[in-house]
């Protein structure tokens, strides 16, 4: 069966600081990942999915099928970065779409 | 653009009683999906539906049921509500199969608490 893992369940960071959210899966296929931002009282909203090979928010993201992991990076921290991060695992085929969640890690960033 | 719906975003029930949360998808997708977030904890997928059939199934317990409608909106029936059903129900959607790894998007959220 499929696995995330986030590690860190809280982390703080000055602003203007790097920003790295670790997070490391297990499954034997070929997973799609993605980060979910979740902001105080708001819905979960995707940040970005590692097949766009895109930049969010100044957040970037690659998949290291060799560690496998897909860590959340960010150069300079901001204050409105402030959210609950997911990161989340997709596992296609008939009857097997559905995301799996890591557990979440909480940034803050210290003013 | 138009989000995922759900209504009500609040919703107060004792125990024992029966509760229904609704769901209305993006326009033109076809794909919904119900998880289930306690408090504290990451969100743990319920079900989904795709062309108002059951695609998948997570760890939905047997007093709940789900279906989706013709205008594939959605609804999830809680029955015997116990308090730890009280959680944070997110509602997701997407657009059919194309390739398996259509985006899903979320809904604001239900929240409901059992007393």
């Amino acid at each position: 069966a499929q696995r995330v893992t986030q590690p860190e369940k809280l982390l703080s960071v000055f602003k203007g600081a790097p920003v790295e959210l670790k997070c490391n899966y297990s499954y034997s296929g070929s997973p799609e990942l993605f980060w979910y931002v979740q902001y105080s009282r708001q819905r979960l909203q995707l940040l970005l999915r590692h097949i766009s090979r895109e930049s969010i928010k100044g957040f970037t993201a690659d998949l290291n099928k060799g560690e496998t992991s897909f860590h959340l990076k960010k150069p300079f921290a901001q204050e409105e970065d402030s959210a609950m991060y997911y990161c989340a695992l997709f596992r296609g085929g008939f009857g097997n779409e559905k995301l799996t969640f890591g557990t979440g890690t909480r940034l803050t960033i210290i003013p | 653009a138009a989000g995922v719906i759900q209504s009500p975003r609040h919703l107060i029930k004792e125990k024992r009683e029966t509760a229904t949360l609704k769901c209305y998808p993006i326009p033109r997708h076809d794909t919904v999906y119900w998880y289930q977030q306690g408090p504290g904890q990451d969100p743990q997928f319920l079900i989904s539906f795709y062309e108002k059939m059951q695609s998948d199934k997570g760890s939905i317990p047997d007093r709940f049921s789900a279906q989706q409608f013709s205008d594939y909106h959605s609804e999830l029936n809680m029955s015997s509500l116990e308090l730890g059903d009280s959680a944070l129900y997110f509602c997701a959607s997407s657009l059919g199969r194309t390739g398996w790894t259509d985006t899903q998007y979320f809904g604001p959220g239900t929240r409901l608490t059992v007393l």
